[in-house]
């Protein structure tokens, strides 16, 4: 148990349609991180969020954004989703200092585009 | 080609025998994580190095830092069908404040009892 969670676990959407993510992390950790890993690849880096502010973002298109909530919540949005957004999608949350040493991930969102 | 390479791809060994999975970069690496996944689910957390030529062990499974920084092997000895599943290795590669990790593809452990 990593106290990170995530929701809903399963997911099924249409091309062209919009979509939103929710994890919770642990209290007090005030850096949440997502992550795409597709069938068979390792986790790619979406997007870094430091105390409601986006701190970080790899190589994904604007149509993947995120908010964070000061109750330690934080949520990925995806819109006009293509057939290659069907991947698990993974957050992770650190406590303040510890980025670097502690990183916990949650169970993921399995997300199907169809 | 990927930032950072796992070797093997999979691996199925019978149970009782060691095994190694290597991690390899062409950076200098700040921080190398092992994790461990069940298939479709979350990552657990197994260890984490920093400094060249660090070892650390949790029960079966050790993992170690080479001096450059730039390679690292998780092995597992006497291995049991409880080891199974998907490892990970994700590297701080970037030296950024943040916790973003760059992945290797994954190595996929079966044990035959």
């Amino acid at each position: 148990e990593t106290g990170v969670t995530q929701s809903p676990t399963h997911l099924i959407k249409t091309r062209g349609q919009q979509v939103t993510l929710r994890c919770s992390s642990q209290s007090g950790h005030n850096t949440v991180s997502w992550y795409q890993q597709a069938l068979g690849q390792g986790p790619q880096f979406i997007f870094q969020y430091y105390r409601e502010e986006e701190n970080g973002r790899g190589n994904f298109p604007p149509r993947f954004s995120g908010l964070q909530f000061p109750n330690y919540s934080s949520e990925l949005n995806v819109n006009a989703l293509e057939l290659d957004d069907s991947a698990l999608y993974l957050c992770a949350s650190s406590p303040p200092g510890r980025e670097k040493l502690e990183q916990y991930f949650g169970p993921g969102t399995r997300l199907t585009v169809t | 080609s990927q930032e950072l390479e796992q070797s093997p791809q999979s691996l199925i060994v019978q149970e009782g025998k060691n095994l190694t999975i290597n991690c390899t970069s062409s950076k200098t690496l700040y921080g190398l994580y092992w994790y461990k996944q069940k298939y479709g689910e979350g990552l657990i957390f197994l260890m984490m190095l920093q400094k060249g030529g660090e070892e650390k062990s949790h029960e079966k499974i050790t993992a170690k830092l080479d001096e450059k920084k730039q390679q690292s092997s998780l092995h597992i000895t006497a291995s049991q069908p409880s080891h199974a599943g998907i490892y990970l290795c994700g590297a701080d590669m970037y030296h950024n404040a943040g916790n973003m990790l760059t992945f290797g593809g994954g190595t996929r452990l079966m044990v035959k009892p």
